[in-house]
């Protein structure tokens, strides 16, 4: 147990609908990174925050966003959901100055 | 800029043979390098890293890497494969960029253990 958690597990859901996908990150780290697993597209960076300020940006749609909030849990929006998006979501935090990252164990999405 | 290649999207290996997967980087800067295993229907999680220090690296389930500079390599081996071993199996190494940490990954390599 990494000490990251996420919620919900799985998530199936219709096209153009809209998503919020919760992490809460290990006690004291203030950094949270969020990525998407896919079959076609592997391990992707989404986004990453570090104490309620986005630090880093990588390949994020424009239909998705994500914040943190002053208690360092994140929450990733996906809206006008497409077919596409089904993968699995991880979230990772890791301490301040540090390169370590502990994933939680991901919530799966399905877009029907 | 810093990229991540792992040879081979998946290796096949016998139970009880050598695992080796390969992992090579570029860096300019000395490196952080990682790897992190995923079992099926889970989160990644940390197997080993290298930061300073010795090149050679123990983690965790007998697998061990070494750091070679001069290759710019960071390969990962087990003497003995199990079949508790299949997984798929991430390299990263970090970046240090805009005042931040981030790890730049590898594809990844699945990891087929044949009875």
């Amino acid at each position: 147990d990494s000490g990251v958690t996420q919620t919900p597990k799985h998530l199936i859901t219709a096209t153009g609908q809209r998503v919020t996908l919760r992490c809460s990150p290990r006690s004291g780290d203030l950094s949270v990174y969020w990525y998407q697993q896919s079959l076609d597209q592997g391990l992707q960076f989404l986004i990453q925050y570090y104490n309620g300020e986005e630090r880093a940006k990588g390949n994020i749609l424009e239909r998705f966003s994500a914040q943190q909030f002053p208690d360092l849990h994140s929450e990733l929006n996906l809206s006008s959901l497409e077919l596409g998006d089904s993968a699995l979501y991880f979230c990772a935090s890791s301490p301040k100055f540090n390169n370590e990252q502990f994933f939680g164990p991901g919530t799966r999405l399905t877009v029907l | 800029a810093q990229s991540v290649t792992q040879l081979g999207s998946h290796v096949s290996v016998s139970e009880g043979a050598l695992v080796l997967l390969r992992c090579n980087y570029s860096s300019s800067v000395p490196p952080y390098l990682f790897w992190y295993v995923q079992y099926p229907n889970q989160g990644l999680q940390l197997l080993l890293k290298y930061t300073t220090g010795a090149t050679l690296v123990k983690g965790i389930n007998g697998f061990e890497a070494e750091f070679k500079k001069s290759e710019t390599s960071f390969h990962l081996t087990k003497p003995s494969a199990h079949m508790s071993d299949a997984a798929e199996y991430f390299c990263a190494v970090s970046a240090f960029m805009d005042s931040n940490y981030q790890l730049i990954w590898g594809a990844g390599t699945k990891l087929i253990i044949k009875p």
